[in-house]
């Protein structure tokens, strides 16, 4: 039983650099998600995608933020011109229908210097 | 806009006995569902326990079961036999059916006494 993978599961930045973050959905999912959880704090909601088109976003990704799911398997979370602020857990989860059960990868733990 | 208040930020209970974690939400939709997920130190995010807004009957998954009261819009999680593999990070959080994305707590930190 194959779940959500992320990769990497850590990144280590400098300020100003970008960085893209790879999410691995369960396969029969359409559904991807992708969060923001800072320390000592409940994920917070980024995007959405069903299958390939990207359905919503928060008001939280700046325009330094861009997502994709190119052929509605894996998504890309790419974030340009890091800032200190970005630091944080980024967190996929996928489900299967609208209201199921999001399934959640283990994160990638951004750390920008 | 959905809120989601978890009012304990930190619980400790006695291995073996139980704990009530609560929950209070904000939303005017009648359609929605609910969930408990448990986050462990460094580890992932996990499901506890899943509850549809439409039925009238309380969730149970083996030692954990929810009480949920739409017209209070509160939904507690009570773990009974607690277990030390328990101690984690529970945060609570309701999606709107049509909304698709999950709005959590700020969590409730637990803490199981050997």
């Amino acid at each position: 039983d194959t779940g959500v993978s992320q990769d990497p599961r850590h990144k280590i930045t400098k300020r100003g650099q970008n960085v893209t973050f790879r999410c691995d959905p369960i396969s029969e999912h359409n559904r991807l998600y992708w969060y923001r959880q800072t320390l000592g704090q409940g994920p917070e909601f980024l995007t959405y995608f069903q299958n390939e088109a990207q359905l919503e976003k928060s008001r939280l990704l700046s325009d330094r933020f861009s997502a994709e799911r190119p052929k509605g398997s894996f998504s890309t979370l790419e974030i340009q011109r890091t800032e200190q602020g970005d630091s944080a857990m980024y967190l996929c989860a996928s489900s299967l229908a609208a209201g199921g059960t999001q399934y959640f990868g283990p994160g990638t733990r951004l750390t920008v210097l | 806009a959905q809120t989601v208040t978890q009012s304990q930020p930190e619980m400790s209970v006695q291995e073996a006995e139980t704990v009530t974690l609560s929950c209070t939400y904000d939303t005017s939709e009648s359609d929605y569902y609910l969930f408990w997920y448990k986050q462990p130190p460094s580890r992932q995010m996990i499901l506890v326990i899943r509850q549809e807004a439409y039925k009238q009957q309380n969730a149970t998954e083996n030692r954990f079961s929810v009480n949920f009261q739409k017209a209070a819009k509160s939904f507690s999680l009570k773990i009974s036999d607690s277990q030390l593999g328990d101690a984690a990070m529970y945060f609570c959080a309701p999606t709107l059916r049509g909304a698709q994305k999950l709005v959590f707590g700020q969590g409730t930190r637990l803490t199981i006494n050997p």
